[in-house]
C-alpha cells in the first residue's frame, strides 16, 4: 500500500524554524517527484514546492510566499522527504501535506502553528 | 500565476440528483507534451484531499464511476451523476501545467 506519513509539526514562535519529515512507503520513492502542499485554517490548498528525482536533476522549486525561507530535500536511501522552514511567519500557520508529484497520494498532514 | 476560478462556491444538492462544478483557468492548460494537467480533488471534513480525476478526464482507481471530468483548454467540469451522502465535502480543481501549480478556491458540496 502506498503511504505517506508526515511528522515534525508543532508550535513555533515567529522567526523560528522547524523541519517536517514525510516517510514514504509502498512505492519506489527515488523515482517520484514529491510535493508539499499546505492549508491554512479554514482556507483552501496552496502548493508550497516540489522536488524532482535525482535522475531529473534533484532540484526544487518553490512558491513565491516561501521562496528563500523554505527548503525541500530528500533522502532516497531512507525514503524520506523533508521541508526545512526558516524565518517562520504567522501566515505560515497551516496543515502541511506531502504528496506524490502528480498529487495521486497524500499524507494525513502535519500541523504547524506560528504564534508568539 | 495561473488563476483557477471555480463556480459555484457552494452547491446544495439533493441525494440522487446530479451535480456539476465548473473550473476555468486564466491560461490554456495544454502542456508542450500534449497533455492537459488538470486535476480534481475531494476533501471530506477532517480528511486529506483525495485525487478523483487527473489529466482532465482520467478517473483514479477506486473512484466511483458517478464522478466524471471533462473539458479542454481553459474550461473544465466535474460532474457527479447521482449524489450520495458520502460525496459531501469540498472539491478543488488544480492545474499542474504551469509552475507554480495552482488550486481553485474550492466548491463546498452540501447534501440537502
Amino acid at each position: 500500500e502506498v503511504q505517506l506519513v508526515e511528522s515534525g509539526g508543532g508550535l513555533v514562535k515567529p522567526g523560528g524554524c522547524l523541519r517536517l519529515s514525510c516517510a514514504a512507503s509502498g512505492f519506489t520513492f527515488s523515482d517520484a517527484w514529491m510535493s508539499w502542499v499546505r492549508q491554512a485554517p479554514g482556507k483552501g490548498l496552496e502548493w508550497v514546492g516540489r522536488i524532482k528525482t535525482k535522475a531529473d536533476g534533484g532540484t526544487a522549486d518553490y512558491a513565491a510566499p516561501v521562496e528563500g525561507r523554505f527548503t525541500i530535500s530528500r533522502d532516497d536511501s531512507d525514503n524520506t522527504l523533508y521541508l526545512h522552514m526558516n524565518s517562520l511567519k504567522t501566515e505560515d500557520t497551516a496543515v502541511y501535506y506531502c504528496a506524490t508529484g502528480l498529487m495521486g497520494v497524500w499524507g494525513k498532514g502535519s500541523t504547524v502553528t506560528v504564534s508568539s | 500565476d495561473v488563476v483557477m476560478t471555480q463556480s459555484p462556491l457552494s452547491l446544495p444538492v439533493t441525494l440522487g440528483q446530479p451535480a456539476s462544478i465548473s473550473c476555468r483557468s486564466s491560461q490554456s492548460l495544454v502542456y508542450s507534451d500534449g497533455n492537459t494537467y488538470l486535476n480534481w480533488f475531494q476533501q471530506r471534513p477532517g480528511q486529506s484531499p483525495r485525487r478523483l480525476i487527473s489529466k482532465a478526464s482520467n478517473r483514479d482507481s477506486g473512484v466511483p464511476d458517478r464522478f466524471s471530468g471533462s473539458g479542454s483548454g481553459t474550461d473544465f467540469t466535474l460532474k457527479i451523476s447521482r449524489v450520495e451522502a458520502e460525496d459531501a465535502g469540498v472539491y478543488y480543481c488544480m492545474q499542474g501545467t504551469h509552475w507554480p501549480g495552482t488550486f481553485g478556491q474550492g466548491t463546498k458540496v452540501e447534501i440537502k
